[in-house]
This record gives C-alpha cells, sequence and structure tokens, in this order.
C-alpha cells in the first residue's frame, strides 16, 4: 500500500531558529496536506497542496510540493513557542476514503 | 458549534471489560472514520464508514466494531480489552473521496489497566 515517509521524528530549536520537516511518498500523489497537532491536541488541517511544484505560505510558515508530486516540506521561520506541536503530512489512499499520515515530526523548542 | 465530537474524552477500564466511544459530526459530511494514535503518536486508520458501506483495515482485531445509526453518528465498541488497546481513538469527517480534508474530534483517551 502506499507509504508517506516524514522525517526528521524530533526537532529541537532555539526559539527564533528556523524548522523544516520533510515528507516523501513511495507513489505520486494528487494532492498532499499538512496537519498541526498540538500537545494533548488533536491534529488540526493547515494546508492542501495540489500543483506541482507549488508553495503556498501562511506567515512565518512555507509549503511545499515538490515538481514530480512525490515529496513535500514544510519550513517555519523565526519559531516561536506556540508552534510547539507535531505535524503531519498526509496523501490521499489511492482510491480509498481517508488519508495515509506520515509518523509526524515532534517540533521541541527550547526558550 | 463543535464540528466532530466525541465522548468520552478520558476512559480507564480494566482488562477484559467491553467499552464504546461515540461521534457526532455537524458538517454534513457522508464519511466518517475512527483512527487510532499510538504513544509514539503514530496516527493510523482503523475504519472508513460511508453511507452504510463499512470499510475495515484488515490489521485491526475484530474485537473492534464500529456502528453507525446515521451518516452523522460512527460509535466505536471495543470487546475484551487489552492492555495494547490504550491509545488516542480519534473520530473524523470529510466529504467523500479520496485525498479530502479530515476534521478529527478532540480524541479519547482509553487507558486499560
Amino acid at each position: 500500500g502506499q507509504q508517506v515517509m516524514q522525517i526528521p521524528q524530533y526537532q529541537h530549536v532555539q526559539e527564533g531558529e528556523d524548522f523544516t520537516t520533510y515528507c516523501n511518498s513511495s507513489t505520486t500523489l494528487s494532492n498532499i496536506q499538512w496537519y498541526k497537532q498540538r500537545p494533548g491536541g488533536h491534529p488540526v488541517f493547515l494546508i492542501q497542496l495540489v500543483k506541482s511544484g507549488e508553495v503556498k505560505k501562511q506567515k512565518r510558515l512555507t509549503f511545499q510540493f515538490g515538481e514530480a508530486k512525490k515529496n513535500s516540506s514544510l519550513h517555519i521561520t523565526a519559531t516561536q513557542t506556540t508552534d510547539v506541536g507535531t505535524y503531519f503530512c498526509a496523501g490521499p489512499r489511492g482510491g480509498a476514503d481517508g488519508l495515509t499520515f506520515g509518523k509526524g515530526t515532534h517540533l521541541i523548542i527550547q526558550p | 458549534d463543535t464540528a466532530v465530537s466525541q465522548t468520552p474524552k478520558y476512559l480507564v477500564t480494566q482488562m477484559g471489560n467491553d467499552k464504546s466511544i461515540k461521534c457526532e459530526q455537524n458538517l454534513g459530511h457522508d464519511t466518517m472514520y475512527w483512527y487510532k494514535q499510538d504513544s509514539k503518536k503514530f496516527l493510523k486508520i482503523m475504519f472508513s464508514y460511508n453511507n452504510k458501506e463499512l470499510i475495515i483495515n484488515e490489521t485491526v482485531p475484530n474485537r473492534f466494531s464500529p456502528k453507525s445509526p446515521d451518516k452523522a453518528h460512527l460509535n466505536l465498541h471495543i470487546n475484551s480489552l487489552e492492555l495494547g488497546d490504550s491509545a488516542v481513538y480519534f473520530c473524523a469527517s470529510s466529504q467523500t473521496g479520496s485525498g479530502n480534508t479530515i476534521y478529527f474530534g478532540e480524541g479519547s483517551w482509553l487507558t486499560v489497566v
């Protein structure tokens, strides 16, 4: 079945440093989505990328979709304590409803 | 109004017991899911349910049985609970179709002792 790999699993940064998480799929994706889960919370949708090479920004967050539509990245500039949480990428389940999630990147910020 | 709501939020129970988690969504979606999140935060789909059609993830033990009285509700019943069932269970919903955005409930923290 389709797999979505995500690295790194954990990332420790000092507040103010940048952060990047990477996602790779074994198959070409029609779209890729990113979710954020705060500690003790539930995953919340951030954004969807559809087009090859697409780049989208949300304030300090920059999302990219690879040219081959098999990889994606999320970059956070100048992290803040509010960025703490787990970031998941997710792709379609190949014809079935729902999404396959990457294993997530846990962002830990040291003040 | 909460879009996807599930109860209870916390559940502590003994091995061998049977328990249920209830879920309701008011988004008008036709598809609902149960996802399991383990201690390492891995999110795995257990079931998807669309207009009375149940799609079972074959890795889920048959002790787990979803029940959907209507398209706005999807409950999860678990028989003979085991220690390894301890996890966070998320109910979710989406529009029908592969790759649509998923809206999660707040989760039900199940601890089996």
